[in-house]
């Protein structure tokens, strides 16, 4: 069982490219989440998926879109990268969308815009 | 604003002692409450959770504590390790809010281990 899984580990872009990070999850969750985290800070919600076909902005959503796939991934975009979205990028995932559940991350994405 | 904040960033415990990390709520009607570890280079990873109808739960060496009195929070780790060295955060649910938008994370505490 893996749980969740998210490529690339490690990606440098410049100002201006576009990438996607890829995040899958193999637990049969329903909902999926992405959270960016900077250092001294807490993570921070960026868009969230509460069931396949839905997703939705989180608290700092500008400059990204996401892909719910299907069930088991939800991909983020970042259309054209800027210095400010260097950051370290977390997926995760809960059995449904519910306030009683814990989140499952995975390992995350070391994301550098130059 | 509302926020989850911690006393103390970082913590440094004898291998062996207890530790104890705090976290401060400012929302009186959050009802749900997580701690998370993260060691360096990998994700959170869920410690122990607690609802606001209890004051205290207990897992493996971990316990929490909640006061709603005084909207505090804390995890304490019996006879500390090596391997407990990590970043430690408190979360919050917060009711009213849309679904995901309701769990909010605080800036995290380093708990480090003297040999």
């Amino acid at each position: 069982n893996a749980g969740v899984t998210q490529t690339p580990k490690f990606q440098v872009l410049k100002t201006g490219q576009s990438m996607t990070l890829q995040c899958a999850q193999d637990m049969n969750h329903n909902s999926m989440y992405w959270y960016r985290q900077d250092p001294g800070m807490g993570l921070r919600l960026i868009y969230y998926s509460a069931s396949e076909g839905t997703t939705d902005k989180g608290e700092v959503p500008n400059g990204y879109n996401v892909s719910r796939l299907n069930k088991r991934e939800f991909s983020l975009r970042l259309e054209s990268a800027a210095p400010s979205q260097t950051s370290v990028y977390f997926c995760a995932s809960s059995p449904w969308d519910s306030n009683n559940s814990p989140l499952h991350f995975g390992n995350g994405t070391r994301l550098t815009v130059t | 604003g509302e926020s989850v904040g911690l006393h103390l960033p970082t913590l440094s415990v004898q291998e062996g002692d207890n530790s104890i990390i705090n976290c401060a709520y400012s929302n009186s009607a959050s009802d749900y409450f997580i701690w998370y570890k993260q060691e360096s280079g990998k994700g959170p990873q869920f410690i122990i959770d607690i609802r606001s109808n209890m004051d205290k739960r207990q897992g493996q060496r971990v316990t929490v504590l909640l006061n709603k009195t005084v909207k505090h929070l804390s995890l304490q780790i019996a006879a500390t390790q090596p391997g407990d060295s990590a970043v430690y955060f408190c979360a919050e649910s917060r009711p009213g809010y849309s679904s995901a938008s309701k769990i909010i994370f605080g800036s995290g505490t380093r708990l480090s281990i003297r040999p």
